[in-house]
Parts: structure tokens; C-alpha cells; sequence
């Protein structure tokens, strides 16, 4: 079975401080993806990537970025963050090619900012 | 741009009654569709999807969902329900040629004895 993995489950922080949510997956996946999800307004795509060094905007880029130095690691970085950045990030794989795109995802970063 | 409308936020059922959870999508080219359940303080689980063929899918749990390409839906639904299928049900769906999903609201599904 694909894992995904996002090595922190529960992070309050500070407003203005910079933050690093960090996921990793073992099964080679060519994409992978960061979506936001807040009661109420489901899951929003902030960035996603296919291929190392590669990263492409989402649906709400603003206030984040990211970065994929290597095939299995993609991570999502608030640069300063702020109190409606307070969410549940979930990251997410998937192997590239022809026919649907079949997420596997994280179990979730719980973020708080104060 | 495609849109995913999940019509119930909520969907409170009785133990071992049937129950449908509702999507209708909306798409300028043909898609692949999914649902996927999101468990209390868990990730989100493929529940089941449609590819090609049969309009009719069969998932985990005993789900099963059907494909409605004139009335651009893709219910969901189960016979029987139990107090283990309260979770959060998220309809999502995948143009063909496109990398990445679109998802629905959610429907929190409140399954009480």
C-alpha cells in the first residue's frame, strides 16, 4: 500500500512566524499535492507538483509556497503565517500517466495560528 | 472549469436504514468521478470509482455508486447503513486530461442506533 506520510499531526503557532508542513510518500508518485480543508468549504487545492523541482498554483496559492527537492518529499511552507491559516492540511499522491488521477492521502497536519 | 455540488451537508440516518448521498458535477469534457470517506482525525480513504463501463460501481463498506451521465450525477448510496459509516463522504471529480481533482463540500453522514 501507497503511505503518505505528514510528519506532523498537531502544530500551533504564532502569527508571523514561518512554518513548514512536510509530507513524504514511499511509492514513487510523480504528483503530489497540498490541499486546504476548512468546515463547510470542503478541499481546496493550494499547489501541487509533477515532477522534483516542479510546482504548479491552485485554486488558493496566496499566502503559501512550496517546494519538492525530491521525488518523495513535498513540502508546503507559510512564509508568514497567519490566524486564517488556522486549518487542516492534507497532503496527497498520485502515480502520473494516462487515465484518472487516484489520490492517496496523509493523514493530516492540524495547524493553529495564534 | 469543472464544479463538484454535494446537495446535503448533513444526512442523519437511523442504524441499518438505507441511505443515498447525493453529487451532481458539473464538466466542459468527460471525467473520471470518485468518492472518498474521511474518518473523525484521519485522512480522506478512496471509497469507490468510475473509470469506463459500467455506470454502476461497487466499493468498500458496501458502497456503491451510480454514474448518470445525462443528469451529470453520481450518487451514492448503501442498503443498510451501520454506526461505523458516520464520517464525512467527499464526491470528487477528475477531467480526463487533467492532473488534478476537484472535490465537493462534504456530507457528514450522523448514522445514530
Amino acid at each position: 500500500d501507497v503511505k503518505v506520510t505528514q510528519s506532523s499531526r498537531y502544530l500551533v503557532k504564532r502569527t508571523g512566524e514561518k512554518v513548514f508542513l512536510e509530507c513524504v510518500q514511499d511509492m514513487d508518485h510523480e504528483n503530489m499535492f497540498w490541499y486546504r480543508q476548512d468546515p463547510g468549504l470542503g478541499l481546496r487545492l493550494i499547489y501541487f507538483s509533477y515532477d522534483v523541482k516542479m510546482k504548479e498554483k491552485g485554486d488558493i496559492p496566496e499566502g503559501y509556497s512550496v517546494s519538492r527537492e525530491k521525488k518523495e518529499r513535498f513540502s508546503l511552507i507559510l512564509e508568514s503565517a497567519s490566524t486564517n491559516q488556522t486549518s487542516m492540511y492534507l497532503c496527497a499522491s498520485s502515480l502520473r500517466g494516462a487515465g484518472a488521477n487516484v489520490l492517496t492521502f496523509g493523514a493530516g497536519s492540524r495547524l493553529t495560528v495564534l | 472549469a469543472q464544479s463538484v455540488t454535494q446537495l446535503d451537508s448533513q444526512v442523519p440516518v437511523f442504524e441499518e436504514a438505507p441511505v443515498e448521498l447525493r453529487c451532481n458535477y458539473s464538466s466542459s469534457v468527460s471525467v473520471y468521478l470518485f468518492w472518498y470517506v474521511q474518518y473523525p482525525n484521519q485522512g480522506l480513504q478512496l471509497l469507490l470509482k468510475y473509470l469506463s463501463g459500467s455506470t454502476l460501481v461497487k466499493g468498500i463498506n458496501g458502497f456503491e455508486a451510480e454514474f448518470n451521465k445525462s443528469q451529470t450525477s453520481f450518487h451514492l448510496r448503501k442498503p443498510s447503513v451501520h454506526i461505523s459509516d458516520t464520517a464525512e463522504y467527499f464526491c470528487a471529480v477528475n477531467p480526463m486530461g487533467y492532473s488534478t481533482l476537484t472535490f465537493g463540500k462534504g456530507t457528514m453522514l450522523l448514522v445514530s442506533p
